[in-house]
């Protein structure tokens, strides 16, 4: 059964670059989609983005173009990159495969990572 | 604007039913789907395309979907069910990903 387990640091300063791993075991990176989620203490869940294994990208409309997802299928892990941090982006990150129905533009999310919780305080 | 919309808590003694309600301007194209959060953990999925369960998810969930609202019931609630529920959805275009806004179910 897949794992997802995030990974980085727990506190990041203003405006640095916030960056966090997703490693995938118990089954290939391969041949799917690999999403990241946050969700800031005490409110909903939010979209970030998706990586397809080959490393075409979306990401969520709403957000400012400070995120960037990547992939390493040599290590079986993909990325998150977040840019001039600022406290409105301290929340618990998770990382999460995209299941689709080949054909179908529908997706859900599942399993998901643990989650971490990044901090962002100087 | 595609968005989902859940009422923000729900109240059921136990072994009553719970309706949890989600609705959207795109869910009479697209499926719902339900995840249950307790506190400090992430997020699992207890509902699937409108209304198939995963494996391990216990028969008292169960999903809906009619124009455009979807609903999870949990029949003969728990206490071991307060939690948080997020519907989930994909818009209009099938490229973008949206949660609601989240419903806290109280089982006391």
């Amino acid at each position: 059964q897949v794992q997802l387990q995030e990974s980085g640091p727990g506190l990041v300063k203003p405006s640095e670059t916030l960056s966090l791993t997703c490693t995938v075991s118990g089954g290939s990176i391969s041949h799917f989609y690999w999403s990241w989620i946050r969700q800031p203490p005490g409110r909903g869940l939010e979209w970030i983005g998706y990586i397809h294994y080959s490393g075409s990208t979306n990401y969520n409309p709403s957000l400012k173009s400070r995120f960037t997802i990547s992939v390493d299928t040599s290590k079986n892990q993909f990325s998150l990159k977040l840019s001039s941090v600022t406290a409105a982006d301290t929340a618990v990150y998770y990382c999460a495969k995209d299941f689709r129905v080949a054909g179908s533009s529908d997706n859900w999310f599942d399993p998901w990572g643990q989650g971490i919780l990044v901090t962002v305080s100087s | 604007s595609d968005e989902l919309t859940q009422p923000p808590s729900v109240s059921v003694s136990p072994g009553q039913t719970a309706r949890i309600t989600c609705s959207g301007d795109t869910l009479p194209k697209k499926y719902a789907y339900w995840y249950q959060q307790k506190s400090g953990q992430a997020p699992v999925l207890v509902i699937y395309e409108d209304s198939k369960r995963p494996s391990g998810i216990p028969e008292r969930f169960s999903g809906s979907s009619s124009g455009t609202m979807a609903t999870l019931t949990i029949s003969g609630a728990q206490v071991e069910d307060e939690a948080d529920y997020y519907c989930y959805s994909t818009d209009s275009s099938g490229n973008h990903r949206m949660f609601g806004g989240g419903t806290k179910l109280t089982v006391l």
